[in-house]
């Protein structure tokens, strides 16, 4: 099974800065297969990001994905209020797996 | 636009099984897969199974497998999952979630509550 490690395990932030988020694979995950969400609180998770880099539908430009091979990396570019919640990555290359999460806190 | 209606909050015995339906509107239900995941307190994730609604194949995560059953209903457009033999560790949310591969599109979450 592929083990996602997520880090920071708290991010510390204000509206308006840069958020860079951490996603890494125990096994190299091909980049089509790797996916992030967001979840705040009593909600369900939503899809942020596809493909490692690819934006679902909806989403603001100012969330981004990158990366390859067992490191990948969600970042938002100006953060605001409504970005203060808990982000997951996701595999799904081999059967699924999830990271423990980030939470993201002003 | 996608709607996911899952059925409400259960409260279960150890030992028994759980049904959460899961209704589908706003999309051709036969042309998509539905994952079923669940997330206990504090825990992270969890994939359990996911149902191709079109010809019914199904794929378990190892974890679950024996007993988890999920099955769909086409003409109600609705999936379904059943988990047996429960324990206390499986009290969580369970989440239906909409897709073949990446999870599109979530329902809004069902409470199972195991205890005795």
């Amino acid at each position: 099974e592929i083990v996602l490690t997520q880090s920071p395990g708290t991010l510390s932030l204000s509206p308006g800065e840069r958020a860079t988020l951490s996603c890494r694979a125990s096994q190299s995950v091909s980049s089509i297969y790797l996916a992030w969400y967001q979840q705040k609180p009593g909600q369900a998770p939503r899809l942020l990001i596809y493909g490692a880099s690819s934006r679902a539908t909806g989403i603001p430009d100012r969330f981004s994905g990158s990366g390859s091979g067992t490191d990948f990396t969600l970042t938002i570019s100006r953060l605001e209020p409504e970005d203060f919640a808990v982000y997951y990555c996701h595999q799904y290359g081999s059967s699924n797996t999830f990271g423990q999460g980030t939470r993201l806190e002003i | 636009q996608v709607q996911l209606v899952q059925s409400g909050a259960e409260v279960k015995k150890p030992g028994a099984s759980v049904k959460i339906s899961c209704e589908a509107s706003g999309y051709t239900f036969t042309s998509n897969g539905m994952h079923w995941v669940r997330q206990a307190p504090g825990q992270r994730l969890e994939w359990m199974g996911w149902i191709n609604a079109g010809n019914g194949n199904t794929k378990y995560s190892q974890k679950f497998q024996g007993r988890v059953t999920i099955t769909r209903d086409t003409s109600a457009s609705t999936a379904y999952m059943e988990l047996s033999s429960l324990k206390s560790e499986d009290t969580a949310v369970y989440y239906c979630a909409l897709g073949a591969t990446v999870m599109k599109a979530w329902g809004q979450g069902t409470l199972v509550t195991v205890s005795s």
